[in-house]
């Protein structure tokens, strides 16, 4: 079945870097956008990055954008969310979750269970 | 970008109630609106998508409606296991975004 992963959340200081992953199975990967979500603690659902199908086109939040870089490994199944300069307004779960084949007005069909990061000093 | 209101921010209800979710974008995005219904430490859940599609394996007692700026989310008869949140997105354009979620409790 098609199933996501993340990983790499944890307990980071402001102004350092993460990186986040997530791993996908159960369909053909490198065929569809990805996507990364966001829910800090106790509030709604913030869309963070997009990416298509082949890591050529790229969208990002304005909260995010030149911090944050959305990438993905088509070999290795893989999708990344490189997180720098992080703020404690950046603490959150973050999910992955499967777009569609094309990038323009696609939705996120599957979801991911999230990993959580927390900025703090 | 585009801004979405949802309404109402919390609702209590009982089993076997209607109940409607109504979702407004700040500019008209056809019919470019999904659904997720998402319960306490759980990831989000697609519902519906292209405002009225009932995503797969999703019961048929939840529906969705409109296009433009105006959409509904509706449960026609509650079961206990739809107390949840819910949260409206538009894919319309990016940067897209979510509604703030509607809280649905039992009363």
């Amino acid at each position: 079945q098609v199933q996501l992963v993340e990983s790499g959340g944890g307990v980071v200081q402001p102004g350092r870097s993460l990186r986040l992953s997530c791993a996908a199975s159960g369909f053909t990967f490198s065929s569809y956008g990805m996507h990364w979500v966001r829910q800090a603690p106790g509030k709604g659902l913030e869309w963070v990055a997009v990416i298509s199908y082949d890591g050529s086109n790229k969208y990002y939040a304005d909260s995010v954008k030149g911090r944050f870089t959305i990438s993905r490994d088509n070999s290795k199944n893989t999708l990344y969310l490189q997180m720098n300069s992080l703020r404690a307004e950046d603490t959150a779960v973050y999910y992955c979750a499967k777009g569609q084949q094309w990038l323009a007005r696609t939705y996120m069909d599957v979801w991911g269970k999230g990993t959580t990061v927390t900025v703090s000093s | 970008a585009i801004r979405m209101t949802q309404s109402p921010s919390s609702l209590s209800a009982s089993t076997g109630d209607r109940v409607t979710i109504t979702c407004r974008a700040s500019q008209g995005i056809s019919s470019y609106l999904a659904w997720y219904q998402q319960k306490p430490g759980k990831a989000p859940k697609l519902l519906i998508y292209a405002a009225s599609t009932l995503q797969s394996g999703v019961p048929s007692r939840f529906s969705g409606s409109g296009s433009g700026t105006d959409f509904t989310l509706t449960i026609s008869c509650l079961q206990s296991e739809d107390f949840a949140t819910y949260y409206c997105q538009q894919y319309y354009s990016y940067p897209y975004s979510f509604g703030q979620g509607t809280k649905l409790e039992i009363k």
